[in-house]
């Protein structure tokens, strides 16, 4: 029962453009969202993260969007880097304030930056 | 300031072994979870420990899989009598508490091959 999706396997982006991640899920209990960046032969790094009670969360070039009337989140990459290239990984729990941190991930997006 | 460290990095075992990973969390933390990642798919939760308690094992196998966390000394992940199928990248994580916003850090994982 996959309840996080993230529907595009890749992306290919061009140095200096804009990367959009996408990540649908189907537990509307789920409250607190994280991107984490994964290089190969690396454990995940974390990246950014929005509870439910916002809709948008920025940090530096990294920008996390939640609709959740469509129950969708998007992390915006502005400029794309070439070291941004790596699998992202969109993740989500329930109980922000009150669960632990159960995170259910997503298949992951692995994303290309070319020069 | 050691991240989360894993050993080994590279397990090999043949079927009908048993596979034993470790995992030493950041200091200072003490919730430890374990993840699976599948080839071509995200990472599956497994197991929460905290020190010496099991708090949420939904996640893992109902049989030949178990895992533990002592007092001292690091968290172990226990395979008996493994299969092709457990052939994977086995992660842990750890954080300070076990509130849902707490940024889990990950080791870079240890990849098992079953032959």
């Amino acid at each position: 029962d996959q309840q996080v999706k993230q529907n595009s396997p890749s992306l290919s982006v061009q140095e200096g453009r804009i990367s959009i991640l996408n990540c649908d899920y189907t537990n509307s209990m789920f409250d607190y969202f994280l991107w984490y960046k994964k290089y190969p032969a690396e454990g995940p790094t974390f990246l950014i993260s929005i509870s439910s009670i916002k809709d948008k969360n920025e940090d530096g070039r990294f920008t996390v969007f939640l609709n959740k009337s469509a129950k969708h989140l998007s992390l915006h990459i502005v400029p794309s880097q070439p070291g941004d290239s790596a699998v992202y990984f969109c993740a989500a729990s329930v109980g922000l304030l009150m669960g632990w941190g159960k995170f259910q991930f997503g298949a992951g997006t692995q994303v290309v930056v070319t020069p | 300031n050691a991240g989360v460290m894993q050993n080994p990095r590279h397990l090999v075992r043949r079927r009908g072994q048993e596979a034993r990973l470790r995992c030493s969390p950041m200091k200072g933390h003490s919730h430890v979870y374990w993840y699976r990642q599948l080839p071509e798919e995200g990472l599956k939760f497994m197991v929460y420990l905290q020190k010496e308690n099991i708090i949420d094992e939904s996640g893992m196998p109902k049989e030949r899989f178990s895992a533990e966390f002592p007092k001292e000394g690091p968290s172990i992940l226990r395979i008996q009598q493994v299969v092709r199928g457990d052939s994977a990248a086995y992660f842990c994580a750890s954080s300070q508490s076990g509130r849902s916003y707490n940024e889990q850090f990950f080791g870079p994982g240890t990849r098992l091959t079953v032959l």
